[in-house]
């Protein structure tokens, strides 16, 4: 079985601060990893994915992630927060495999609140 | 604009009765989704299609029924079976493909039961 674990429900930074929001993973074999963000009553909204190659993906809104195949993390940063990157934010992870119909497991979540 | 609509975003129901939620694409996706959204527990998926007249259960499908006679359209109804409906319900879609696509998500549709 697969899993994801977001250790932390609510992230506090300054803005101007850098961020970062955790995730690790377990999963047979090699993982697809994702991050989405979800913003109040709205659905999810994709950010970045690793597949394979580098480890330090880069995605939307100035937001990165890096893959830790050791650790089995999928950590994502920003240099610098902003106040509107306050948010529900989910990692999820999928078997790599040849078939697109592998099943996606998100994370519980964690609420990034950036303080003026 | 392609997307995924949800309608309606807020809906109320009695407990027993029977509801159906909307989910409608114009991203010529094939496969389709149903999530269900409680506080602390992430999304949890109920149903998925990869193809028309086909589905397959995900891991909370007791209580609810969805049909896919359509490629736009993938209906979820939630039963009078379903214990604790109560939930934000999230559709979304993608490219069935080999490869590693992302979900395109609705804005979900609000349920409340009393």
């Amino acid at each position: 079985a697969q899993s994801v674990a977001q250790p932390e429900d609510q992230v506090n930074v300054a803005e101007g601060n850098p961020l970062t929001v955790k995730c690790t993973y377990s999963v047979s074999g090699n993982p697809y990893l994702f991050w989405y963000v979800q913003y109040p009553n709205r659905g999810l909204q994709f950010l970045l994915k690793y597949i394979t190659g580098d480890n330090l993906v880069k995605g939307s809104y100035g937001f990165e992630a890096e893959f830790n195949k050791s650790q089995t993390s999928f950590h994502l940063k920003k240099p610098s927060a902003l106040v509107s990157d306050s948010a529900l934010y989910f990692c999820a992870v999928r078997r790599r495999s040849n078939f697109g119909n592998e099943k996606l497991t998100f994370g519980t979540g964690t609420r990034l609140t950036i303080i003026p | 604009d392609g997307g995924i609509t949800q309608s309606p975003k807020y809906l109320f129901r009695k407990e027993g009765q029977n509801v159906t939620l909307s989910c409608e694409q114009n991203l010529n996706h094939d496969a389709m989704y149903w999530y269900r959204q409680d506080p602390g527990q992430g999304l949890r998926l109920i149903y998925y299609s990869q193809i028309v007249n086909d589905f397959q259960k995900g891991d909370i499908a007791e209580g609810y029924s969805v049909s896919r006679e359509k490629k736009e359209s993938f209906p979820l109804t939630v039963t009078s079976a379903q214990k604790n409906p109560t939930a934000f319900y999230l559709c979304a879609s993608k490219d069935y493909e080999v490869g590693i696509s992302p979900l395109h998500f609705g804005n979900g549709t609000r349920l409340t039961v009393t």
